[in-house]
């Protein structure tokens, strides 16, 4: 198993163009999360998703948008892209079990810096 | 979710024994509480996961006493390879719980040769 993966490792964007990052993962989890992890700072929740076609906001929603189209992808879209959004990106699964989000899956991560 | 209080860092040196505390004043009964640990340019990795007395895996211990307001992790004789960020969380396990994690500053160990 390759457990969770994140498409693009890195990388770099001018203010105001768009991206959007890839997760994957293949262990059959329901429940999906997007990150973002500035210096020297805990991780802080964007969005996630119980399920397939799901998605919900998490603490720092606000510039980002998400799609769970199938249920082993989870993409994390910016519009336009500002400096402030300059961090790194975890992608994130857990468990479909009731009560088992407690224990989630992270991905490497993507460095995201714009200029 | 209930707040976690834990040092911002700690120094150790390989072969001791580190505790780390965490304070969580405001547990609630369906609360558990969690550890994870991050390497630099990792992800986030659980390492353990407890609700009350002792629990002991391959990679940690963690000490949780009667009242539940606070937990220690215990890493045993360290290594220079432990050195990483110690989150500690407490969450709902309960039914329904859709599994939203509050992530501190954490703590940061250096463990020195």
């Amino acid at each position: 198993n390759a457990g969770v993966t994140q498409t693009p490792k890195f990388r770099v964007l001018k203010t105001g163009q768009s991206m959007t990052l890839l997760c994957a993962q293949d262990m059959n989890h329901e429940y999906m999360y997007w990150y973002r992890q500035d210096p020297g700072m805990g991780l802080r929740l964007i969005h996630y998703s119980v399920g397939e076609g799901t998605t919900a906001k998490g603490e720092v929603p606000d510039g980002y948008n998400v799609s769970r189209l199938k249920k082993q992808n989870f993409l994390l879209g910016l519009e336009s892209a500002a400096p402030s959004q300059t961090s790194v990106y975890f992608c994130a699964s857990s468990r479909p079990e009731a009560g088992s989000g407690l224990e989630q899956y992270f991905g490497p991560g993507t460095r995201l810096t714009v200029t | 979710l209930a707040k976690t209080t834990q040092p911002i860092s700690m120094d150790s040196y390989e072969g001791q024994e580190v505790n780390i505390t965490c304070s969580h004043n405001n547990i609630a009964t369906n609360d558990y509480i969690t550890w994870y640990q991050q390497f630099p340019s990792q992800g986030p990795r659980f390492i353990i996961q407890g609700y009350k007395t002792k629990v002991t895996n391959e990679v940690a211990s963690l000490f949780i006493p009667a009242d539940r307001k606070s937990s220690t992790l215990s890493l045993p004789r360290v290594s220079l390879s432990d050195t990483a960020v110690y989150y500690c969380l407490v969450g709902d396990k309960s039914s329904g719980n859709t599994g939203k994690l509050i992530f501190g500053q954490g703590t940061t160990l250096q463990v020195k040769p």
